[in-house]
């Protein structure tokens, strides 16, 4: 079974804060995503990486950085959290090859809330 | 441009009723649908999706490609069927990233 963890279920910030989020997942995936999940917004794509230290921008990418220095690894930073970051954080990764191409695996989220 | 429209933000209906959860596309290209759900307190996962020609917890989903549609239908609900739906489109060269419905809330009443 694929898994992916997710570092924390729930986060309360301050406002400015740097805060981390860590995914990790162990299936060798070589792309990995961020995404917010809003009621009535469903999923918006923040970041995604298809490589090791490779990373694309996603719709919303302003505020969020990420980094992916290991395959198994990819971190979303908000470099100065604020009041409308407060979202649902869902990490996912896929592979590019196989019978499931593109299927996506999710970690649990992480809900955010800043303050 | 690319999308994918769920139109119901909320669906109920009763145990036993037929379900149909709508989802239309709009791609210039051969997509491949997906129908992820999310049980309360789980994480997302996928449901099937249109190459897999599956049949999961009694769901099917018909790609019709003259309508762009990709319908999730069940014939009899059942109350574990509550749940969040989303359809998503894949579509290639698009580097594997995936174009998401807003969602449509299921409540199954019993």
């Amino acid at each position: 079974d694929v898994k992916v963890t997710q570092s924390s279920r729930y986060l309360v910030k301050r406002t400015g804060e740097k805060v981390f989020l860590e995914c990790v997942q162990d299936m060798d995936h070589e792309n990995m995503f961020w995404y917010r999940q809003d009621p009535g917004l469903g999923l918006r794509l923040i970041y995604f990486s298809y490589d090791v230290k490779m990373k694309e921008k996603g719709d919303i990418p302003e505020g969020y950085s990420v980094s992916r220095e290991k395959k198994e690894r990819f971190s979303l930073i908000l470099e100065s959290a604020s009041t409308n970051q407060t979202s649902m954080y869902l990490c996912a990764s896929s592979s590019p090859t196989g019978v499931l191409t593109d299927t996506q695996y999710f970690g649990p989220g992480t809900r955010l809330t800043v303050l | 441009a690319q999308r994918v429209t769920q139109p119901e933000k909320l669906l109920s209906v009763f145990k036993g009723a037929p379900v149909e959860l709508k989802c239309n596309y709009s791609y210039s290209g051969s997509p491949e649908l997906f129908w992820y759900v999310q049980y309360s307190r789980q994480r997302l996962q996928l449901l099937l999706r249109h190459i897999s020609r599956e049949s999961i917890k009694g769901f099917t989903a018909d790609l019709n490609k003259g309508e762009t549609s990709f319908h999730l239908k069940k014939p009899f609900a059942q109350e574990e069927d509550s749940a969040m739906y989303y359809c998503a489109l894949s579509g290639r060269g698009s580097n594997y990233q995936l174009i998401w419905g807003a969602g449509t809330k299921l409540i199954i009443k019993p």
